[in-house]
């Protein structure tokens, strides 16, 4: 079955612990990014990956890093955690279909930053 | 920069109703427009998709026109169902159409 799989699917720290969030696919996508959703602000990006090695910052990268070692793993480093990191996280490949690129999400990543 | 502008919820229908939920845009050049629904506790998934002017996109009897003129893609069924009870995301698709501008979601509740 084609997906993208995140680990943990919940998770509670406290500030300034290390954290790393895992992405999968199994569907061999060049491009993945994560993303964050916070009620009434929508989803924005993180940070995206054209391919491995290759990644830059989307609309609010601060406090976030990640790397992309093989294709199919995208993970999400927050070196320092703070409270305003507390949010609804999502990792999210494409691939391009037709005209366009379509975006894979997976179930979600839940933190809570105490 | 580009933009999505959807209808702020939360919308409260009941069973057979007509849903609207409205969408705009502002972008430069031609981009790809989308719909993704979010079920509780899941993530998103594609609803449907349009990739050029006047294209209608559809699926599980959700519908959505492409219209440049008005730079609007509003979501429409025509009999809503329980099932459909969700957030729904207008979406836009810019430059190598990688990256996703969301609007901030539309939360529907259908009820019996």
């Amino acid at each position: 079955e084609a997906q993208v799989t995140q680990n943990p699917r919940y998770l509670i720290t406290v500030t300034g612990k290390k954290l790393t969030v895992t992405c999968s696919q199994n569907m061999n996508h060049e491009y993945m990014s994560w993303y964050r959703q916070d009620p009434g602000l929508g989803l924005r990006q993180i940070y995206y990956s054209m391919n491995v090695e290759v990644t830059d910052k989307g609309d609010v990268p601060e406090g976030y890093k990640v790397s992309r070692k093989e294709k199919r793993n995208f993970p999400l480093i927050l070196e320092s955690p703070s409270p305003n990191q507390t949010s609804l996280y999502f990792c999210a490949s494409s691939v391009l279909a037709g005209a366009s690129y379509e975006q894979y999400f997976g179930p979600g990543t839940r933190l809570t930053v105490t | 920069g580009n933009s999505v502008t959807q209808m702020e919820g939360p919308v409260t229908l009941s069973e057979e109703a007509f849903l609207t939920i409205n969408c705009t845009y502002t972008a430069t050049g031609y981009p790809s427009l989308f719909w993704y629904v979010q079920y509780p506790g899941e993530g998103l998934q594609l609803l449907l998709k349009a990739t050029k002017a006047d294209d209608k996109g559809s699926n599980k009897g959700f519908e959505a026109t492409y219209r440049k003129e008005t730079t609007s893609f509003h979501l429409e069924k025509g009999s809503v169902q329980v099932s459909d009870s969700a957030v729904y995301f207008c979406a836009l698709g810019s430059g190598s159409n990688y990256k996703l501008t969301f609007g901030k979601g539309t939360l529907l509740t259908v009820n019996p």
